[in-house]
């Protein structure tokens, strides 16, 4: 089964870059790194995927090293409203074509004025 | 844009009680998700349905928690009887492609269920 480690917990200030490295030494060929934001009381919300090197969109990037045995959310300028979970996931090959996505604990980032 | 429906919103039973869950995915998603979140803790994937199809159920409860998805479109979950321990936010999830390698899921608010 493919796992992920991240920090259980991150602290910032508002207008800094967050970066959050998650560690997946069990990744597959085929898999793809994922990350999720989820406030309280609120489902997951996708933020970013990527395969390798690196990936950016219009709320993230996401770097990802040429062994894919880890990746990186960058956050650019956090602010209050940044203060979430932050989930890394790899896909993981369950039997025949099922992928299982393992969730972890994520990481809670605090974003301080 | 378009969102996952789920209701009801909050739910307290009493335990060893029916309950049940609703989920509508968006329109065209043929993959959805059933989780268990706990608070503190990371989603657990529940079941997942490809079309009407259940593709995998290995985390699920099958003595107390039974899903459906009769017409390939919305789903029910549901727990009889409901324990102590079943109290948790239980979320809905739906995605186009199914075992594709890529993963978006788009989620629903939650059920936040409370068992006394």
């Amino acid at each position: 089964l493919a796992k992920t480690t991240q920090p259980i917990s991150m602290d910032s200030y508002e207008g800094q870059e967050v970066n959050i490295t998650c560690s997946h030494n069990n990744i597959a060929t085929n898999d793809y790194i994922t990350w999720y934001q989820q406030f309280p009381s609120q489902g997951p919300r996708f933020i970013i995927q990527g395969y390798k090197t690196k990936v950016t969109n219009e709320v993230a990037s996401l770097f990802i090293p040429a062994d894919r045995k880890s990746s990186t959310l960058s956050l650019p300028r956090v602010s209050l409203s940044d203060t979430a979970v932050y989930y890394c996931l790899v896909g993981d090959r369950g039997a025949g074509n099922n992928r299982k996505l393992i969730w972890g604990l994520g990481t809670s980032l605090a974003v301080n004025p | 844009e378009a969102e996952v429906a789920q209701s009801p919103r909050y739910k307290i039973t009493e335990k060893s009680q029916a309950v049940a869950f609703w989920c509508d995915p968006i329109s065209g998603h043929a993959t959805l998700y059933w989780y268990r979140q706990i608070l503190g803790q990371g989603p657990e994937l529940l079941v997942q349905f490809q079309d009407e199809s259940v593709v995998d159920d290995s985390q699920l409860p099958k003595d107390r928690f039974s899903a459906e998805r009769l017409k390939g479109v919305d789903s029910t979950l549901k727990i009889q009887p409901a324990e102590l321990g079943d109290s948790a936010m239980y979320l809905c999830a739906s995605s186009f492609l199914g075992t594709s390698v890529y993963y978006e899921q788009y989620f629903g608010p939650g059920t936040r269920l409370t068992v006394t």
